[in-house]
């Protein structure tokens, strides 16, 4: 089945500074690629996502790149503020295999300083 | 409001009693999913229902581990004859399932449940 890797397990950068998470996953039949963040006592919150056919995806501060060949994937925040500050979860998913559920990363924890 | 809904927030149980924990999905998403998160861990998954069935509950733990839903809706996890290792955050995911099209999964707030 689908395993996916995620690192760092902590990060801490000063606010202003960017943020990169790296995942990997076993499954090239996985074609959904999450990233969500969990702030204390909360669900996760999906903050972007992309899809197999597509390389990278951009919203404002936060972007992800999908390397296919290579199965991996990262996230990248720009200009961190001290609200980033929240476990981040990598995901993967297969929608036409197995209906869909997410094989999730451990998490990273990132810490802004203001 | 719209987002999922779950009851209770909070439990705590005895060893040796069941539980049922609650999932209330957004109206109109036909996939729910349930997940559970342990401490320092990451997310696990536990079974997905597409309408009232569930053709995937690889990932129930035990057959303690149970789960239904009606009506298309809402959804209830029993786990029978609680043990310590049950303790976690159960969370609930919907997702408005279209042939063809990934949507993403809303989660709710889980619930916390204590195993003393």
């Amino acid at each position: 089945g689908e395993n996916v890797e995620q690192h760092p397990s902590t990060l801490s950068v000063q606010e202003g500074d960017s943020a990169v998470i790296k995942c990997t996953y076993s499954d090239s039949a996985s074609n959904y690629f999450p990233w969500y963040k969990q702030e204390l006592g909360k669900g996760p919150q999906l903050i972007i996502d992309i899809r197999s056919n597509v390389g990278e995806k951009k919203d404002q501060r936060i972007a992800v790149t999908l390397n296919k060949t290579a199965k991996h994937f990262s996230l990248h925040i720009t200009e961190t503020q001290p609200e980033d500050s929240a476990v981040y979860f990598c995901a993967a998913a297969n929608y036409g295999g197995s209906q869909g559920n997410l094989i999730f990363g451990k998490g990273t924890k990132l810490s802004v300083k203001p | 409001g719209a987002g999922v809904s779950q009851s209770p927030s909070n439990k705590v149980t005895e060893k040796g009693k069941d539980v049922e924990l609650r999932c209330d999905p957004i109206s109109g998403h036909t996939a729910l999913y349930w997940y559970r998160q342990s401490l320092g861990q990451g997310l696990e998954f536990l079974i997905y229902f597409q309408g009232n069935s569930a053709p995937d509950k690889s990932g129930l733990p035990s057959d303690r581990f149970s789960a239904e839903r009606t009506g298309g809706s809402v959804s209830t996890l029993t786990i029978q004859r609680t043990q310590q290792e049950d303790s976690a955050v159960y969370l609930c995911a919907s997702r408005y399932s279209l042939a063809g099209v990934r949507n993403e999964q809303f989660f709710g707030p889980g619930t916390r449940l204590t195993v003393l």
